[in-house]
């Protein structure tokens, strides 16, 4: 079956701007969550949405920010981007309550 | 708050030795645990989990050992090979909860 798809996979924007970056799931996969890695901090837990509902949060700004649509398909965006925010953005799809997510290959955002 | 510790950014061992790569946590509500490998370009995926009801958990030639009383995790490889020079992100949740915490990674690099 599919995997995780994220798009895009590459872009460039420049400070101030906003990107909206999209994740289609595992078919059948209701709970969808992000994370931002950049060198040495790991893999940063942004949110969690199972069923259109943000279900957990980690400690990001406003500034970032997601939703889910009925086929579990998932965006996030971030505004008035800055040049911190460069980073590879992961999405992971799991079923409620399984604990093991499968992750897409990700979407590389520099900001300039 | 870093909840979920990997001290060491790097380690690098010869082929057909064994690879300990360690994990330390802060959170005592975590229940569930896992290992995830990571290629360059590729997202993470899922390698073993332990479940707090264990200590042990072994799927060929790796092993996860968990002391709960110590907060602390490790990955056994046994024995290393080219191939599983990868990151390894170290993960934990509460169970049944998709909201999961990872450390920075580990950079593992098995010599020929």
């Amino acid at each position: 079956k599919a995997g995780v798809t994220q798009t895009p996979r590459y872009l460039i924007k420049t400070r101030g701007q906003q990107v909206t970056l999209s994740c289609s799931p595992i078919s059948g996969h209701r709970s969808v969550s992000w994370y931002q890695q950049t060198p040495g901090q790991g893999l940063q837990f942004l949110f969690e949405y199972f069923s259109e509902t943000q279900r957990n949060k980690g400690n990001f700004p406003g500034r970032f920010s997601g939703r889910q649509f009925s086929n579990s398909r998932s965006e996030m965006n971030v505004s008035t981007l800055e040049l911190g925010d460069s980073a590879l953005y992961l999405c992971a799809s799991g079923t409620s309550g399984a604990n093991v997510l499968t992750f897409g290959a990700g979407s590389r955002l520099t900001v300039l | 708050d870093q909840q979920v510790k990997q001290n060491s950014p790097s380690l690098s061992v010869q082929e057909g030795r064994i690879s300990i790569l360690n994990c330390d946590y802060t959170n005592s509500m975590f229940d569930y645990f896992l290992w995830y490998k990571k290629y360059p370009a590729e997202g993470p995926t899922f390698l073993i989990s332990i479940s707090s009801i264990k200590d042990k958990n072994e799927d060929g030639r790796f092993t996860v050992f968990l002391n709960k009383s110590a907060k602390h995790l490790s990955l056994h490889i046994v024995p290393s090979q080219p191939g599983d020079s990868a990151v390894y992100f170290c993960a934990a949740s509460e169970d049944n909860n998709n909201d999961m915490r990872f450390g920075a990674g580990t950079r593992l690099t098995v010599k020929p």
